[in-house]
């Protein structure tokens, strides 16, 4: 079974430029997490969707980051305007089972360079 | 070696040796604690997971010690291995999000 798969692996951009990053869940999990480590500190939560309903968005740092998850598969994080402190990793995870956040699967990360 | 949380992120330590990675948390009323182990390039992966209602629990040589009166937490690798190297996150949960401690980076002596 395929893992959490995230793309690209690596982006560089200049500040105001944008940027898009995919996700896409093991296969069958309605919950989708994005998450993000920012200058080498903790990861940290942005939102949690379950299919395509945002669950909660109370980690999305300001309206520059938008989370889609149209069909309840995939999901997309755009960045737009991008800004140096947006700069760092950017997590996927998945679980299958509502309320049992321990489950999560995570990809192996988009690395996010604004220069 | 032992690390003390968020102030010491990195312990390096000598193969064959057991390590002790120590986290503070600051949620009490979270009812799951999760160790996550991240190599380069990686993402998390899950390791070993406990209970509120736990103090201790056991893996394939891996142990989680929980310290509620404290808030601490604790992962205690036996015999490390070079395999072991590297950033070990504890997360707390009690809903649907984690939050992570900052990592703590683990360095394996051969």
């Amino acid at each position: 079974e395929a893992g959490v798969t995230q793309f690209p692996s690596h982006s560089v951009i200049e500040k105001g430029q944008t940027v898009t990053l995919r996700c896409d869940p093991i296969s069958g999990h309605d919950n989708l997490y994005w998450y993000r480590r920012v200058m080498g500190k903790e990861i940290k939560f942005l939102l949690h969707f379950v299919k395509e309903s945002k669950q909660d968005e109370s980690g999305m740092p300001n309206n520059r980051f938008l989370a889609e998850r149209t069909g309840g598969t995939y999901s997309t994080l755009k960045v737009q305007p991008a800004e140096l402190e947006d700069s760092g990793v950017y997590f996927c995870a998945s679980s299958q089972r509502q309320g049992v956040s321990y489950e999560q699967y995570f990809g192996p990360g988009t690395r996010l360079t604004v220069t | 070696g032992e690390s003390v949380g968020l102030h010491l992120p990195t312990l390096s330590v000598q193969e064959g040796d057991n390590s002790i990675i120590n986290c503070a948390y600051s949620n009490s009323a979270s009812d799951y604690f999760i160790w996550y182990k991240q190599e380069s390039g990686k993402g998390p992966q899950f390791i070993i997971d406990i209970r509120s209602n736990m103090d201790k629990r056991q893996g394939q040589r891996v142990t989680v010690l929980l310290n509620k009166t404290v808030k601490h937490l604790s992962l205690q690798i036996a015999a490390t291995q070079p395999g072991d190297s590297a950033v070990y996150f504890c997360a707390e949960t009690s809903g649907s999000r984690l939050t992570f401690g900052e990592g703590t980076q683990l360095t394996v002596n051969p």
